[in-house]
C-alpha cells in the first residue's frame, strides 16, 4: 500500500527566502511518480513539479525544485525566493507504478500550509 | 494551456437529494478521474474512468455514487442520496504530458454543501 507523509502542518517563511517542504513516501513499486501541487485559498489544484522514480536528476521548474532522495524515500519541495503569492496549501502526491501510463490514481499527503511573511 | 472545466462551482443541496456534478476533461484523453477533498483534509481518490468504463474505484465510491459519460466530451459524477458527510470539494482530473514530465490537470472543483 502507498503512503505519503507530510510532517509539517504549517510552515512560515520570510519573503525572498527559500523554504523546504518535506515529503516522505512508502511504496514497494520500483516505478512510480512523485508530484507536488499547490492549493491556494480559492481551492484549485495547481500542478507544480513531477519526479519520476527513474529520473537521475532532481526535477526543477522555475523557482521550484524537488530534492529527490530515493534511498530515503523522500521528495522534498524547495521553493526559492519566496513570494507573497506562494502562501497556500502544498500537497505531495504519488502515482503508483505501471510505467509512464495514465491509468494510475494519485495518493496525496495531508498537506503543508505555507505562509510567506512580508 | 489545456483546461479541465467543472460545473457548477458551488452547489448547495438538501440531504437526501440527488446531485450531478459535471466535468469537461482535456480532449482526446481516455483516462479521467474524480477526487474528493473534505474541508481541511487531504485529497482522496474516488474513481478512474477509462474508455467509457470504470477502471478503478476507492472504498469511498459506494453505491450512492455513479460516473457516466452522457456524450462524447462530458463526464458526470452523480450522488444519488446525499448525506451531510458528502459535503466536500469534488475535483475531476485529466492526465497531461508536459515537456519532460507527466502530470494531472485538475479542474477548478465543485464545492458541494449538503444541508
Amino acid at each position: 500500500a502507498q503512503k505519503i507523509t507530510q510532517t509539517q502542518p504549517g510552515m512560515f517563511v520570510q519573503e525572498k527566502e527559500a523554504v523546504t517542504l518535506d515529503c516522505t513516501y512508502d511504496t514497494s513499486d520500483q516505478s512510480y511518480g512523485l508530484f507536488w501541487y499547490k492549493q491556494p485559498s480559492s481551492g484549485e489544484m495547481i500542478f507544480l513539479i513531477y519526479q519520476g522514480s527513474y529520473d537521475e536528476q532532481n526535477a526543477t521548474e522555475g523557482r521550484y525544485s524537488l530534492n529527490f532522495q530515493k534511498a530515503r524515500k523522500s521528495a522534498n519541495l524547495v521553493i526559492s525566493a519566496s513570494q507573497l503569492g506562494d502562501s497556500a496549501m502544498y500537497f505531495c502526491a504519488m502515482r503508483e507504478g505501471r510505467g509512464e501510463t495514465s491509468g494510475s490514481r494519485l495518493t496525496f499527503g495531508e498537506g503543508t500550509q505555507l505562509t510567506v511573511n512580508p | 494551456e489545456p483546461e479541465v472545466t467543472q460545473t457548477p462551482s458551488h452547489q448547495v443541496t438538501q440531504m437526501g437529494q440527488e446531485v450531478i456534478l459535471r466535468c469537461v476533461p482535456i480532449s482526446n484523453h481516455l483516462y479521467f478521474y474524480w477526487y474528493r477533498q473534505i474541508l481541511g483534509q487531504k485529497v482522496e481518490f474516488l474513481v478512474s474512468f477509462y474508455n467509457n468504463e470504470i477502471s478503478e474505484k476507492s472504498e469511498i465510491f459506494d453505491d450512492q455514487f455513479s460516473v457516466e459519460r452522457p456524450d462524447g466530451s462530458n463526464f458526470t459524477l452523480k450522488i444519488r442520496s446525499t448525506k451531510l458527510e458528502d459535503s466536500a470539494m469534488y475535483f475531476c482530473a485529466s492526465p497531461t504530458w508536459g515537456r519532460d514530465n507527466y502530470g494531472y490537470t485538475f479542474g477548478s472543483g465543485t464545492r458541494l454543501t449538503v444541508v
